[in-house]
């Protein structure tokens, strides 16, 4: 089992849809979690962070977290063919000097 | 200039060759990382350092050795290296009170090619 897993892509949603992208983790301790955007030929750069169990919103994008599931999630409200990229989340558990990414997911926003 | 810079953009070395990246961070930072993305693989931690102080190191090949002379400075040595090494890599820097918690910001990569 991998130790961050996120949902197979790629993920193709129509222009103005809400793109759901996944997330699991396996290491219990992990305290902090990210969400990165990388386009093809470019480096990732941050969308979200979050700590706390619940929701966290920025603009069109939501981030939750279920620390009890394991489980981290990233909505992008009102998908435009420019959120068309690479998402990849990403774990840190601090005690234990760890940081791991997921596969990502290809998400395509179709016109 | 701002942000995190890496030189050089590409890289194109055989395997009896001596290199060197470097990265600059231009935000303050205190932490600065190391990733490998390969294709078709998750990004890879290679080395963190905070306060200029090495503090993961994952198993990381000896044919790669960093190096931290200050907080705003970061390289990574190669030498006699592999084809399989041949891969995009990327510095990061991050800052807060959450330390090495806080989100990284990644720099453009060098892409490295072996032969």
């Amino acid at each position: 089992q991998k130790e961050v897993e996120q949902n197979s892509g790629p993920l193709s949603v129509p222009e103005g849809a809400i793109a759901s992208l996944n997330c699991t983790y396996s290491d219990r301790g992990s305290q902090s979690f990210f969400w990165y955007r990388q386009y093809s030929g470019k480096s990732p750069e941050l969308i979200m962070f979050i700590y706390s169990n619940g929701d966290k919103e920025d603009g069109r994008f939501t981030a939750q977290l279920n620390k009890a599931s394991q489980y981290v999630s990233l909505l992008i409200r009102d998908s435009q063919p420019s959120d068309s990229a690479t998402y990849l989340c990403a774990v840190r558990n601090t005690n234990a000097g760890k940081s791991t990414f997921g596969d990502g997911t290809t998400l395509t926003v179709k016109p | 200039e701002t942000g995190v810079t890496q030189t050089p953009r590409h890289l194109v070395m055989g395997m009896t060759n001596k290199k060197s990246l470097k990265c600059e961070q231009h935000l303050g930072h205190n932490a600065m990382y190391w990733y490998k993305q390969s294709a078709k693989k998750p990004l890879e931690l290679m080395f963190v350092y905070s306060l200029e102080e090495r503090v993961e190191n994952n198993s990381v090949p000896s044919r790669f050795s960093p190096e931290c002379p200050n907080s705003s400075h970061l390289f990574l040595h190669l030498h006699t290296l592999q084809p399989e090494d041949s891969a995009l890599y990327l510095c990061a820097s991050s800052q807060g009170d959450r330390g090495l918690d806080s989100p990284l910001h990644f720099g453009n990569g060098t892409r490295l090619t072996v032969t």
